[in-house]
């Protein structure tokens, strides 16, 4: 069974809008990873967060983590265009890993 | 980043037929997966290799079997497809830290 949830499972937002998306998990983790997915093409990894970290930045993206509530949240600021995709977060344990869904976020012009 | 040839790009099988998809990577990682992608499911990991000559299963393996002879190629094989199959395959190896970095996909179709 899949370990992690996303939601909302679709998001659409305008262009410089800010975007959120959070991820539930079940069992204990590694590490939490996020990944894109553009138009059905294979996943680009975005940004990975520890298990004993609680907010990690990477560029317009900021990601959190609460173990205690065993869930993430990804936040893309002054969203454009090219941001539209499929966003996938992704549990670690011992180097296999669990996707959930996913959210599809589509950035209007 | 060198990367990870998948082949065929997409194929329409019949069931019954056997099928090997082929994922070769150029950077010897020791480390690779395969996945197939549902609508609505995400991907689930359907068999592993953590170096060459060992294999192990994931979540979804009935069905599916694969063979690591050497470090870049990890085909996986459908001994007789049926239409549950009908899916997009991606393989998948070790990048960095625990990260992966994915292949571009194979889109099956099983009629």
């Amino acid at each position: 069974s899949q370990q992690g949830e996303e939601d909302p499972q679709a998001l659409s937002i305008q262009e410089g809008e800010n975007a959120t998306m959070n991820c539930s998990y079940k069992t204990s983790i590694n590490n939490l990873q996020w990944y894109r997915q553009n138009s059905g093409r294979g996943l680009v990894h975005l940004i990975l967060i520890r298990s004993n970290e609680r907010e990690k930045h990477s560029g317009r993206l900021r990601v959190t983590l609460d173990t205690s509530k065993k869930s993430s949240s990804l936040l893309i600021t002054a969203s454009r265009a090219a941001d539209t995709a499929s966003y996938f977060c992704a549990t670690d344990a011992y180097y296999k890993l669990s996707f959930g869904a996913g959210t599809t976020v589509t950035v209007r012009a | 980043i060198a990367g990870i040839t998948q082949a065929p790009t997409s194929q329409i099988l019949a069931a019954g037929r056997r099928m090997t998809l082929r994922c070769t990577q150029d950077m010897r990682h020791n480390a690779m997966y395969w996945y197939r992608q549902d609508l609505g499911l995400g991907l689930r990991l359907i068999h592993y290799s953590n170096t060459a000559g060992t294999t192990g299963k994931g979540e979804v393996p009935d069905g599916y079997s694969v063979s690591r002879a050497n470090t870049d190629d990890f085909p996986l094989t459908l001994a007789s497809a049926v239409p549950s199959q009908t899916s997009v395959y991606f393989c998948a190896r070790f990048w960095r830290q625990e990260t992966q970095y994915f292949g571009p996909g194979t889109r099956l179709l099983v009629l």
